[in-house]
């Protein structure tokens, strides 16, 4: 079955310092991929999206990601950490003939310390 | 051009009550899905309506229903609420059903209808 890993529940990072979200899933073509950030009792805000082409795409609030099809991975990168940038994060894979639905991670909550 | 609206924002209602939300998809989306998130289960897809027409559904039980109207407009409906029924309901829109790139690309949430079930 199709399915997504974000495997980090919880991650701290120093402001200033680089960021990487892990996120892996499974399926057996390229899927569309997604990253959403939600901020405490809001909705989700997409970051980035990619659906095929350049392997590393840019993003929104300077984040990127990059699709490495060998490793199923959609891993999402942020040179530097601002502490706006605490959130929960959420990688997505987009509707497939096998699903008809989004299905997203369990989400990864980013603390940013000062 | 306007977002995803969903109203109300919070609700509270009482075990055993049902409760109607409303979105109202991104003009000229015609596809609306709903989701709800918890934080023991994550985001779990609930159902898609297409021309008023229900396409898919999730695995929830039958006291969540919805409906969508000829503006696109979408209304989910909870009934015998139960505590379990918290939760944050997002809904999306799209311009299209399916899973070809037009659907995917335009598909845009709302900020979410936070209900809490007493």
């Amino acid at each position: 079955a199709q399915s997504v890993t974000q495997p980090d529940i919880h991650i701290t990072v120093s402001e200033g310092a680089s960021l990487e979200l892990r996120c892996n899933y499974s399926y057996g073509a390229t899927p569309y991929l997604f990253w959403y950030v939600q901020s405490p009792g809001q909705g989700l805000q997409l970051l980035l999206k990619y659906f095929s082409g350049d392997t590393l795409v840019q993003g929104i609030k300077g984040f990127e990601a990059e699709f490495k099809r060998s490793q199923s991975s959609f891993n999402l990168r942020k040179p530097s950490v601002h502490w706006s940038d605490a959130a929960e994060y959420f990688c997505a894979v987009g509707p497939t003939s096998g699903t008809y639905k989004y299905i997203f991670g369990t989400g990864t909550r980013l603390k940013v310390l000062a | 051009k306007a977002g995803v609206t969903q109203t109300p924002r919070y609700l509270i209602k009482t075990r055993g009550q049902q409760v109607t939300l409303s979105c109202s998809p991104i003009s000229g989306h015609r596809s609306v899905s709903w989701y709800q998130q918890t934080p023991g289960q994550g985001l779990q897809f609930l159902f898609e309506y297409f021309s008023e027409t229900q396409r898919n559904k999730g695995n929830f039980p039958g006291r969540f229903s919805g409906r969508q109207f000829s503006n696109s407009r979408s209304e989910m409906n909870v009934s015998t609420l139960e505590l379990g029924d918290s939760a944050l309901y997002l809904c999306a829109s799209s311009p299209s059903s399916g899973t070809g790139v037009r659907a995917n690309y335009g598909y845009t949430f709302g900020s979410g209808t936070r209900l809490t079930v007493v």
